[in-house]
């Protein structure tokens, strides 16, 4: 089946060390997202990709980087530099603006549940 | 950005209809209205979307003001099932997901 898959769903750190959150999609889209959301609260974009090699900052990328080596890939590493990483991570895609039939759905993934220690 | 504002929470009863509102007066016309819902502990899944018409599907349905200033999301007959955050977001046309603004949301809470 087409989706996002997303890893670890649980995920458990020590202060100081960082820690890679995986994003996986097999729908063919080309632009990929990077969420957090704080308990109670809406989503903030971290960073999105609208094309393989290329990503842009979004709302809150202090501490945190991005790869876009493949289309289907898009991991996010949570650095030491972020101050207080504790969160629900979301990974979304979408397809891009060459792609047809574009209605800007955006598909999301189940996420992953960062707890620092 | 346009915004938009949705009650924090309302609350329904098992198998009667839900109206979820939303207020967006700052519209513009390549505005479209986006609603996506959130299950607890899971990432949000797209609901319905509209333009001017209203709009139906196998989830809800979206009636859209004729000034299109507000709108509200349908579910026919609630179910349990249904508890969720509801998101109600605005896409100008031209843009995508990287301008998507996901609020606080409405927090719907169904009774058996």
């Amino acid at each position: 089946d087409g989706g996002i898959t997303q890893s670890p769903k649980y995920l458990f750190r020590k202060e100081g060390q960082n820690v890679t959150l995986s994003c996986e999609q097999n729908l063919n889209h080309d632009a990929m997202y990077w969420y957090r959301q704080d308990p109670g609260q809406g989503l903030r974009l971290i960073y999105y990709s609208q094309i393989v090699n290329d990503f842009q900052k979004g709302d809150i990328a202090e501490g945190y980087s991005v790869s876009r080596e493949k289309k289907e890939s898009f991991p996010l590493t949570v650095t030491s530099a972020q101050k207080n990483p504790t969160a629900f991570y979301l990974c979304a895609s979408s397809k891009g603006q060459g792609q047809s039939r574009n209605t800007g759905e955006l598909f999301f993934g189940e996420g992953s549940r960062l707890t620092v220690l | 950005d346009a915004k938009t504002t949705q009650p924090n929470s309302m609350e329904s009863n098992e198998e009667e209809p839900v109206h979820l509102p939303c207020n967006h007066s700052t519209i513009s016309g390549t505005d479209y209205i986006h609603w996506y819902r959130q299950l607890p502990s899971q990432g949000p899944e797209y609901v319905i979307h509209g333009l001017t018409s209203n709009v139906n599907n196998r989830m809800a349905s979206l009636a859209i003001a004729e000034d299109r200033k507000s709108s509200t999301l349908i579910l026919h007959r609630a179910t349990l099932r249904d508890a969720a955050v509801y998101y109600c977001i605005l896409r100008d046309r031209m843009e995508y997901g990287n301008k998507l603004v996901f609020g606080a949301g409405t927090i719907l809470r169904v009774k058996s």
